[in-house]
């Protein structure tokens, strides 16, 4: 069964940073490009950042390009976001999910974790 | 970027009815579609891609149309199970984007 279980959302202060972290299960992780997504409260769902198998390509949106960073370890099976100079629009849940084709970018979700929160507050 | 419109962000139904969520993009994009659902406490389930295609698990209830701009999610004999959120997204271009999200509720 494939899981993905996101961890080390809180609290934090506007201007501050935050890592988040996702461990998957149940697939062979480094076949497939990953995503993050994020709803905020009351709002659609808006995509943060895609990374490629390798780790070599990061995609972002202009929103939180140069604050926040997509990594991953193929070994650990894991994903990353580091998100730096958080702003309190980043407020938001942050969902790991999984690009649902073998190493390919263009292809929709299929695969979605329960989701961190993260508020941003002073 | 591409703006995906859902016009109805409310939709009240009763077991037994047909529906149909509309979503609408702002520019062409073949049929680089996919609809989602979210149910209270569990995660997001990948439904239907390329437009139309059902994800493997997806009732056959469920059925997808439209291509370029123009697309539809319909959900023929609600079941009690289906009631939720239903969001459409792109993913022919980046950003990928979604929409606001149709909250089907039961009448």
């Amino acid at each position: 069964e494939v899981q993905l279980v996101e961890s080390g959302g809180g609290l934090v202060q506007p201007g501050r940073s935050l890592k988040l972290s996702c461990a998957a299960s149940g697939f062979t992780f480094s076949n497939y490009y990953m995503a993050w997504v994020r709803q905020a409260p009351k709002k659609g769902l808006e995509w943060v950042a895609t990374i490629s198998t390798s780790g070599s390509r990061t995609y972002y949106p202009d929103s939180v390009k140069g604050r926040f960073t997509i990594s991953r370890d193929n070994a650990k099976s894991s994903l990353y976001l580091q998100m730096n100079s958080l702003k309190s629009e980043d407020t938001a849940t942050y969902y790991c999910a999984r690009h649902s084709a073998l190493r390919i970018l263009r292809t929709p979700m299929d695969a979605w974790g329960q989701g961190a929160s993260v508020t941003v507050s002073s | 970027d591409v703006q995906m419109t859902q016009s109805l962000s409310y939709l009240a139904a009763s077991p037994g009815e047909s529906v149909s969520i509309s979503c609408k993009a702002s520019k062409s994009i073949s049929n680089y579609l996919a609809w989602y659902q979210q149910k209270p406490g569990e995660a997001y389930k990948l439904l239907i891609y390329s437009g139309s295609t059902l994800q493997s698990g997806t009732p056959s209830r469920f059925s997808g149309s439209g291509s370029g701009t123009d697309f539809t999610l319909t959900i023929r004999s609600l079941e009690p199970e289906d009631f939720g959120l239903y969001y459409c997204q792109q993913y022919y271009e980046k950003p990928f984007t979604f929409g606001s999200g149709t909250k089907l509720e039961i009448k």
